[in-house]
């Protein structure tokens, strides 16, 4: 079946370091969805990609879709304390089954 | 305020239960999610409905069963067929948009389901 691998599954890092998480797909998505989960809560929608090649910005995030739109980044630039969280890519493999599939996810610890 | 209510928050089961995870939603949202949270597996689909009266397996349905007969809930039951239940349970809605490429998942707090 469908699969979405994210690495690395754990990160910690120094305040005010750089840190980038990978989400790579089996099968090509029609969308690329970013989740963030703070310790103990849940997931909380921060964007979506859609076009191939895409790239938005949100402050010190940047995600990425992939060309082939199989794999898509999210790279955080000075991170600070409320960084803190696990990280999570979620596509629509087949389109109009409104079937998400979530990637394993990336857990970020910063040290300040 | 509008948003999912998941309950309980925690929720033990003894051997051979079957338990009922209640999901409620204000949102007036068509879709609605099951997942299923393992550490270091993130998460996965166990059930989904896109709309009242039906709903689709996921990739872990074994074990599980839902109902929709109304739009604002989505209670899932844990049978004593699922050996290992020990996980946190994530509900989720969605407007149902069309294309699907513009839905964004809405979710619940959760609920931790231990076997005693």
């Amino acid at each position: 079946g469908q699969q979405v691998m994210q690495i690395p599954q754990y990160q910690h890092v120094q305040e005010g370091e750089d840190f980038t998480t990978y989400c790579n797909s089996s099968t090509t998505l029609s969308n690329i969805q970013w989740y963030k989960q703070r310790p103990g809560g849940h997931p909380v929608f921060l964007i979506q990609l859609v076009k191939s090649g895409e790239v938005k910005k949100q402050k010190r995030l940047t995600f990425q879709f992939g060309e082939a739109k199989k794999n898509s980044s999210l790279h955080i630039t000075a991170t600070q304390t409320t960084d803190v969280g696990t990280y999570f890519c979620a596509g629509l493999g087949i389109p109009g089954t409104y079937k998400y599939i979530f990637g394993t996810g990336t857990r970020l610890k910063v040290l300040a | 305020d509008g948003g999912i209510t998941q309950s309980p928050k925690y929720l033990f089961r003894k051997e051979g239960q079957n338990v009922t995870l209640s999901c409620e939603q204000n949102l007036n949202h068509d879709a609605m999610y099951w997942y299923r949270q393992d550490p270091g597996q993130g998460l996965r689909l166990i059930y989904y409905s896109q709309i009242v009266n039906d709903f689709q397996k996921g990739d872990i349905a074994e074990g599980y069963s839902v109902s929709r007969e109304k739009k604002e809930s989505f209670p899932l039951t844990v049978t004593s067929a699922q050996k290992n239940p020990t996980a946190f349970y994530l509900c989720a809605s969605s407007t149902r948009t069309s294309p699907a490429t513009n839905e964004k998942l809405f979710f619940g707090s959760g609920t931790q389901l231990s076997v005693l």
